[in-house]
């Protein structure tokens, strides 16, 4: 399989629940990215990783948790959430950080109840 | 702090009618631009980047832009669109040297047949 890929792609969760999101890139890229997409509101970058660092973190609240194993892999580690951080979480993929086209997986679309 | 603008939310066009999306950012330094696209179902994916050089670029599909450093714009155009294009549009930024990326709110092109 090719691309980025996303799993799982729907998930329903309580706020005292413990879940993970898992993404997974077969392009050989050295970048990944974890992006929040909301209702009417911009993409927002959360994490950015660079060869298995985290390089970036915008403020995202603790109660989210990346990891990333290997240049292939990367998770999102959730746990007591609050209802806003229901959306849509991305991952992507890019060669290097910069000018590099990103590319995007399909996706976990995350309902907090 | 760094911000993207996309002024046009919703467009609709008649197909063969010309396109242009408008994109300002506000980021004094030097900075990497991109727009992508999110087709209905699909992923987002790149449909032309800015990084250096001419500053009219080429992408896919027909789509161009023009980035404008002294407006601090890069719109998307595209002479005649067809049903196809039907998509939501985003433009993105990254300040050069660093990890952020910054997307818009998106626009989303509807072309009637």
């Amino acid at each position: 399989e090719t691309g980025v890929t996303q799993t799982p792609r729907h998930l329903v969760m309580g706020m005292t629940n413990k879940k993970s999101l898992k993404c997974e890139q077969h392009l050989g890229h050295n970048a990944m990215y974890w992006y929040k997409q909301s209702a009417k509101k911009p993409l927002e970058l959360m994490f950015v990783y660079s060869l298995e660092e985290r390089v970036e973190n915008n403020s995202v609240p603790s109660r989210f948790s990346p990891e990333c194993p290997n240049s292939s892999h990367l998770f999102l580690h959730l746990h007591t959430l609050q209802p806003e951080d229901s959306a849509l979480y991305l991952c992507a993929s890019s060669q290097e950080v910069g000018i590099y086209e990103q590319y995007f997986g399909p996706g976990t679309r995350l309902t907090v109840t | 702090a760094q911000s993207v603008s996309q002024h046009n939310h919703h467009v609709i066009l008649s197909e063969a009618a010309s396109l242009e999306l408008g994109c300002n950012y506000s980021y004094g330094g030097t900075v990497n631009l991109f727009w992508y696209v999110q087709y209905p179902g699909q992923h987002l994916q790149l449909l032309l980047k800015y990084f250096s050089g001419d500053p009219l670029v080429k992408g896919i599909k027909g789509f161009e832009a023009e980035f404008i450093k002294s407006k601090f714009s890069f719109n998307l155009r595209k002479p005649s669109v067809q049903w196809s294009d039907t998509a939501e549009y985003f433009c993105a930024v990254n300040a050069s040297g660093t990890y952020k990326y910054i997307f818009g709110t998106g626009t989303r092109l509807k072309v009637l047949a």
